[in-house]
């Protein structure tokens, strides 16, 4: 498996908090995901990186942020938490872009908002 | 984005063969993936196909692609009880970092 981990693993928190989600990877890949997966959505990319202090948006980006000051680390943060930010959420890596770079899934991070 | 869309719920019975079925939407996506993921766990690779092949096989794993039509298949021969869980179906997205596009995922059921 690829080494991926992902802190915490399991977070209750409330309305209005902020919340910062670790990703940390030992594989060196430039690339690293953020994606949350809910019923009935699948798996929604929220934002991504393609190196160090390289990051952009995705389609559901709305109330996060992201942060990649080394390239071991890609932390998302949820700037004041509501409960439609409940959800899992899976970091991914890749050791390049195109569609030849298949990406590894860490083990998620289920969070709560209440 | 544009929607990979997947039938929600297959069931089989053990021994007998499971196809689950994917449309794309990305003509240019160069590779598309099938992961799977087991309950509360997170998502495994299990297989993957260039653009340019129609078929690729991986012990019990087959993959079809129809370029054409846009559609994606992945049957999994000898199905087994331990391949019971939910298998996605997804295409990078150039614009978004070759991001993947996913579709909603297909439950499996496996019954002796």
């Amino acid at each position: 498996d690829a080494g991926i981990t992902q802190s915490p693993r399991h977070k209750v928190t409330e309305t209005g908090t902020p919340v910062t989600l670790r990703c940390h990877q030992t594989e060196n890949h430039r690339y690293m995901y953020w994606y949350r997966q809910d019923p009935g959505h699948g798996l929604r990319l929220i934002h991504y990186s393609y190196g160090v202090k390289d990051t952009d948006k995705g389609e559901v980006s709305d109330g996060y942020s992201v942060s990649r000051s080394k390239t071991e680390d890609f932390l998302l943060t949820l700037e004041s938490a509501t409960s439609s930010q409940t959800s899992v959420y899976f970091c991914a890596i890749s050791e390049q872009g195109g569609s030849g770079g298949t990406q590894y899934f860490g083990p998620g991070t289920r969070l709560l908002v209440l | 984005g544009e929607d990979v869309e997947q039938s929600l719920f297959l069931s089989v019975r053990e021994g007998d063969s499971s196809v689950i079925n994917c449309t794309y939407t990305d003509s240019s996506s160069t590779y598309l993936y099938w992961y799977k993921q087991e309950p509360g766990a997170g998502l495994q690779l299990l297989t993957y196909i260039f653009s340019n092949m129609d078929m690729k096989q991986d012990q019990r794993l087959t993959v079809l692609l129809n370029k054409k039509d846009k559609h994606l298949s992945l049957r999994i021969a000898d199905t087994q009880t331990g391949d019971s869980a939910i298998y996605f179906c997804a295409e990078s997205i150039e614009d978004s970092g070759y991001a993947l596009n996913f579709g909603k995922g297909t439950s499996l059921l496996v019954t002796p």
